[in-house]
C-alpha cells in the first residue's frame, strides 16, 4: 500500500511559468515533509521540507503548501526554467519511526521538464 | 568537504558472481540507509542502520546483506547476484534532528 503518492509521472511547463508539483498521502502520522530533485545518474539532493505545524514554507523560487485536511502537499516553482527538468520526490515521515531515526518514506516520483 | 560517496558508479556483472557496494560518508552521521529504486517507481528502503553495529532490514525485502563496522561505511552485499536484482541501489546517511538525507550518487547495477 503504497502512503505517499505522486499521480502525475511527468509534467511539461514553457519556461518562465510556475509548474505545481502534487504528492498525496495517506498515513495520518506524518508530521515531517520533503521534497528531493534528482537528475539521472545522480542521487536526490534535497529541495525544501515543511513540518506539519505549518501550512506553507519558501525558500526562494520554490514553495511548498501543505493542506492536512486534505493529506496533500505541493511544490510551486516560479518561474521555472530548463535546469529545474528534473525527476521530483515527495518524502513524508513520523516521530514515531522506531528507535530515534526517522524514516523517510517516498513517492514514485515526477518528471518536470521546462521547455525553453 | 562533507560528503557521502557510491562506488562503482555502475556495475555489469554475470548471474551467481558476489558484488558488494561500497557507501562511505564524512558527515559523522550515525544513521545510514539503503534504497532500491527502478525507474518511474518510488524509492524503497532495504536496509537502515542507527549506529556501528547495528542493522536493520527495511520495508521491501532484499537479498542483500549489510555491515556497519565503522560509523562512516556501510557496504552492501549480494552474495549471488541474479537479474532480478537489477537496479539503481541509493545510500544516504543522516544527523539528527529533522535534518532530511543525503545521497550518494548511487549504483547502477545491472545482472546479466
Amino acid at each position: 500500500d503504497q502512503q505517499v503518492k505522486q499521480n502525475s509521472p511527468s509534467l511539461s511547463v514553457q519556461e518562465g511559468r510556475i509548474s505545481i508539483l502534487n504528492c498525496d498521502y495517506t498515513n495520518s502520522m506524518f508530521d515531517y515533509f520533503l521534497w528531493y530533485k534528482k537528475y539521472p545518474a545522480e542521487g536526490p539532493t534535497f529541495l525544501i521540507s515543511i513540518s506539519s505545524i505549518k501550512d506553507k514554507n519558501e525558500d526562494g523560487r520554490f514553495t511548498v503548501f501543505l493542506n492536512k485536511s486534505a493529506k496533500h502537499l505541493s511544490l510551486h516553482i516560479v518561474p521555472s526554467q530548463p535546469g529545474d527538468s528534473a525527476v521530483y520526490f515527495c518524502a513524508a515521515s513520523t516521530s514515531i519511526s522506531s528507535g530515534s531515526a526517522r524514516q523517510l518514506t517516498f513517492g514514485s516520483g515526477t518528471q518536470l521538464t521546462v521547455l525553453p | 568537504e562533507a560528503d557521502i560517496y557510491q562506488t562503482p558508479r555502475y556495475l555489469v556483472i554475470g548471474t551467481g558472481k558476489k558484488i558488494t557496494l561500497e557507501c562511505s560518508q564524512t558527515m559523522g552521521h550515525d544513521k545510514m540507509y539503503w534504497y532500491q529504486q527502478d525507474p518511474g517507481m518510488e524509492l524503497h528502503l532495504i536496509h537502515y542502520s542507527y549506529g556501528v553495529n547495528s542493522t536493520e532490514k527495511g520495508d521491501l525485502s532484499s537479498e542483500s546483506t549489510v555491515s556497519r563496522i565503522r560509523t562512516e561505511h556501510f557496504p552492501l552485499t549480494l552474495e549471488s547476484a541474479r537479474p532480478s536484482h537489477t537496479s539503481q541501489y541509493l545510500c544516504a546517511s543522516s544527523g539528527v534532528g529533522l535534518a532530511g538525507y543525503t545521497f550518494g550518487s548511487g549504483t547502477r547495477l545491472t545482472v546479466v
